[in-house]
């Protein structure tokens, strides 16, 4: 089945630079790639996601790069701050069960 | 904050004892998916409900159960509780169609076992 690695597990970043969060896929056949911010006691919060149809996508501060060939996927945040402190999770899915297979989370901590 | 529920927020049970948790969808939605997350780790998939059939499944034994009702709400089920069950259960909903694949949580049921 599905393997997702994730890494690093934690990362520390002074205020204002940018955090790039890296995962590894197994199945060429996954196609959906989805990336969730969790906060300490609250649920997952989709930030950002990309198929497999899409090299690249970006949302604001937020941007998401997905090489097939090597099968690997990035987290970019640039100029991050405080409230970017928060758990982050890659995950992928194939078909369009959604049922997803989740990494292991990184713990982004903004250092003032 | 997405329209889905879980209930109860917390629980307390002991080894050997069966649970059942709820979660109620989005409205307009007609997939449920089930994760465990224990602390400090990834969410686990334990199943999904598909327009009240089962639509796949994770490495979970059969002492997890499920059921989706006709309103698309959800129940998870677990007997013969261990220890290892502690965790925090996820509930996901999702409108199954070809382009869409966000899956909008709820907060989660906390369950520890004693």
């Amino acid at each position: 089945g599905e393997n997702v690695e994730q890494h690093p597990s934690t990362l520390s970043v002074q205020e204002g630079d940018s955090a790039v969060i890296k995962c590894t896929y197994s199945d060429s056949a996954s196609n959906y790639f989805p990336w969730y911010k969790q906060e300490l006691g609250k649920r997952p919060q989709l930030i950002i996601d990309i198929r497999s149809n899409v090299g690249e996508k970006k949302d604001q501060r937020i941007a998401v790069t997905l090489n097939k060939t090597a099968k690997h996927f990035s987290l970019h945040i640039t100029e991050t701050q405080p409230e970017d402190s928060a758990v982050y999770f890659c995950a992928a899915s194939k078909g369009s069960n959604y049922q997803l297979i989740w990494g292991a989370g990184t713990k982004l901590i903004i250092k003032p | 904050e997405t329209g889905v529920t879980q209930s109860p927020t917390h629980l307390i049970k002991t080894r050997g004892q069966q649970v059942t948790l709820r979660c109620s969808s989005q409205s307009g939605h007609n997939t449920v998916s089930w994760y465990q997350q224990a602390l400090g780790q990834g969410p686990q998939f334990i199943f999904q409900y598909y327009r009240e059939e089962e639509n796949g499944r994770g490495n979970f034994p059969p002492r997890f159960s499920g059921l989706q009702f006709p309103n698309y709400s959800s129940e998870l089920n677990v007997n013969a509780l261990e220890l290892d069950d502690s965790a925090l259960y996820l509930c996901a909903s999702s409108l199954k169609r070809e382009g869409q694949g966000e899956q909008f949580f709820g907060p989660g049921t906390r369950l520890t076992v004693l």
